[in-house]
């Protein structure tokens, strides 16, 4: 089946690091993203990672992907109040069809 | 760039009426949008992928002739909900591909039937 897998909750305190994690289900996927979507409004592309990296960085974000184990994380540095939202990943798997499989979403909330 | 835009925000409407939603994509064209309805708390649920010039392919379980597609150019898609009812409640969202394969999303629709 097509499961893309993340745990349900994340609380953090406001300046710790934040670790989402994701584990996907197609080995072939060729891109990976991480979505936010804050309370009633759509989703925010943060970033994405091609297969063929371990790793990428943007500001105070850092993707990690272990594609041996078809494991995604999200770290969010120095984590603000602001990045209070849901964190969906998701895969385009092999398919060719650019359709995307959604993670189950991580609500991340950041105490002050 | 990148921006998509989906209107209205809002809409409450009376059961059995219909609900037009727009899709359009401000500064890019896409050959390619798709519509989402979102739970409350869960994840989205793709309903439909719209072809600019052709039909809709509609995922498994989802009514075509209730949720009608049209992508009439390449920077505007709509759905309409046709007849709707209270389980039709929901908020819906489009994407438009920017470009390969990374989906710009829009701001979402939330629909309320009475």
């Amino acid at each position: 089946g097509e499961d893309v897998e993340q745990s349900l909750f994340l609380s953090v305190r406001e300046g710790d690091s934040s670790v989402i994690n994701c584990t996907y289900t197609d080995s072939s996927s060729t891109y990976l993203y991480w979505y936010k979507q804050e309370p009633g409004a759509g989703l925010q592309l943060l970033t994405y990672i091609f297969s063929n990296m371990d790793m990428k960085q943007d500001q105070r974000l850092t993707v990690l992907l272990n594609k041996k184990d078809k494991h995604l994380s999200l770290r969010i540095a120095d984590t603000q109040t602001g990045d209070s939202a849901i964190y969906f990943c998701a895969e385009i798997p092999s398919s060719g069809t650019y359709k995307y499989i959604f993670g189950t979403g991580t609500r991340l909330k950041v105490l002050a | 760039g990148a921006v998509v835009s989906q209107h209205p925000s809002r809409v409450i409407c009376k059961s059995g009426t219909s609900v037009k939603i727009e899709c359009r994509s401000l500064d890019f064209q896409a050959t390619t949008m798709f519509w989402y309805r979102q739970f409350p708390k869960q994840s989205l649920m793709l309903m439909a992928t719209s072809n600019e010039g052709s039909k809709a392919t509609y995922e498994q379980g989802v009514e075509k002739d209730k949720f009608l597609i049209n992508h009439a150019s390449l920077t505007l898609s709509t759905l309409t909900v046709t007849s709707a009812h209270p389980e039709d409640s929901s908020f819906y969202i489009c994407s438009a591909n920017g470009g390969k394969e990374t989906q710009y999303f829009g701001p979402g629709t939330r629909l309320l039937v009475l």
